[in-house]
């Protein structure tokens, strides 16, 4: 079975530059998390999406980071301009559905960004 | 206080020892909690999940105590291969997952 899907795995931008990250979950979850990680700490969720509908995204700074889930499968992030506080690991998660009760989340590899 | 607190460690423990992390949290309604591993720049990878009664794996034993909101991991007969960052994680009702700043352990030969 082909785990998530991340591209690209390496990011060098500029500050106030803007990037995007592409995410493909395994086939047939439903559920699709985008996690911020910072070295030292723990991914923190940025948003999570069921199908194509937007279940938190609380935690997403959204004066600079937007996602999408058009069409319920691949998903993207931007961040539109980069901050040096952005420099960080971008990893890409899915889970079967909210109302499997299967919680198991399985990550990609991640996309690594550093803002110079 | 954070949602999930973990000792950073690192925890540096001779090989064949064994060795026990703790994790609270804040939220007294979170619904399920699972230990995550994490190899040096690579992704988390679920260890297991841990339920109310208590559940082993192999030299895995992740245990729950609600209400003194806390999780431990217990590693016996501690192999080179678990070095590793050890994520404890909550879930609450909404499914979302709140992660701690992970354990880096250590096994030294």
């Amino acid at each position: 079975e082909a785990g998530v899907a991340q591209s690209p795995r390496y990011k060098i931008i500029e500050k106030r530059q803007s990037v995007a990250f592409w995410c493909n979950p395994i086939s047939g979850h439903a559920t699709l998390y985008w996690y911020q990680q910072i070295l030292g700490q723990g991914p923190k969720l940025l948003i999570q999406f069921q199908n194509n509908g937007v279940v938190d995204d609380s935690q997403l700074p959204k004066d600079r980071f937007s996602a999408e889930r058009l069409k319920g499968v691949d998903s993207t992030l931007k961040i539109q301009p980069a901050k040096l506080e952005d420099s960080a690991v971008y990893l890409c998660a899915s889970s079967l559905s909210l109302t499997s009760g299967y919680y198991e989340q399985y990550f990609g590899p991640g996309t690594r960004l550093t803002v110079t | 206080r954070k949602e999930v607190e973990q000792d950073p460690g690192p925890f540096n423990v001779p090989e064949g020892a064994t060795v026990a992390f703790n994790c609270t949290y804040s939220n007294s309604a979170s619904q399920s909690f699972f230990w995550y591993r994490q190899d040096c720049r690579k992704e988390p990878k679920l260890l297991m999940s841990v339920y109310s009664s208590g559940n082993e794996d192999g030299r895995f034993t992740a245990q729950l105590n609600r209400a003194s909101q806390y999780i431990s991991l217990l590693i016996r007969d501690s192999k080179l291969s678990d070095s590793a960052t050890y994520l404890c994680v909550v879930m609450a009702r909404n499914e979302k997952l709140t992660f701690g700043t992970g354990t880096r352990l250590t096994i030294i030969p």
